[in-house]
């Protein structure tokens, strides 16, 4: 079974643009979620999805939003880049989105805000 | 606040040397705890998941177990392929399936 896959895998954008980053989850996986990565903070909660329904958000700004699509296919904007968005974004997919269980991660997008 | 604490930060092991690693953490109800590794330039590769104080899971020179305030995660006889940065997480009881992770310990064993 194939896993996560993120798009694109590299991204160069300079502040104030806007970018678009895409995740289809393990096929048959109905949630996904999405994490960002830095060296300072480690990994955090941005969103999660079920069934095209955000069903929780982290304590990120408006600037940061997503969707779901009915294929379980998940995209995530990020508007008025910041250098300080420059991270690693993580999108993890599981099979029922209920509690317990497992998250399966993709290889990430790389974003670099110069 | 929850937390979530891990140490040692890094750590350097010869090849067999066994070790562990913790995970502390002060949450308000625990729904599971989760141990990834991850590899640079790479996404979090799914370990173990534990439920409940005194669950304890294996796989390979691997093993995680769970108390009511901490996780340990022991190497037994690691080998050079083992180093990597190794991430805790928490998941809640809200219902949700967010995790909060620790910043990981990063492992480096020498042949």
């Amino acid at each position: 079974k194939a896993g996560v896959t993120q798009t694109p895998r590299y991204l160069i954008k300079t502040r104030g643009q806007q970018v678009t980053l895409s995740c289809s989850p393990i096929s048959g996986h109905r949630s996904v979620s999405w994490y960002q990565q830095t060296p300072g903070q480690g990994l955090q909660f941005l969103f999660e999805y079920f069934s095209e329904t955000q069903r929780n958000k982290g304590n990120f700004p408006g600037r940061f939003s997503g969707r779901q699509f009915s294929n379980s296919r998940s995209e995530m904007n990020v508007s008025t880049l910041e250098l300080g968005d420059s991270a690693l974004y993580l999108c993890a997919s599981s099979a029922w989105g209920g509690q317990g269980d497992t998250q399966y991660f993709g290889p990430g997008t790389r974003l670099t805000v110069l | 606040e929850d937390q979530v604490t891990q140490s040692p930060e890094a750590l350097r092991l010869q090849e067999g040397e066994s070790s562990s690693l913790n995970c502390s953490y002060t949450v308000s109800g625990l729904r599971g705890l989760f141990w990834y590794r991850q590899d640079p330039g790479k996404g979090p590769e799914f370990l173990f998941t534990l439920y409940s104080a005194g669950e304890e899971k294996e796989k390979e020179r691997l093993k995680a177990t769970l108390t009511k305030k901490e996780s340990f995660l022991h190497i037994t006889a690691p080998k050079p392929e083992d180093s990597a940065t190794y991430l805790c997480a928490v998941q809640l009881n809200t219902g949700f399936q967010k995790l909060v992770f620790g910043t990981g310990t990063r492992l480096l064993v020498s042949p």
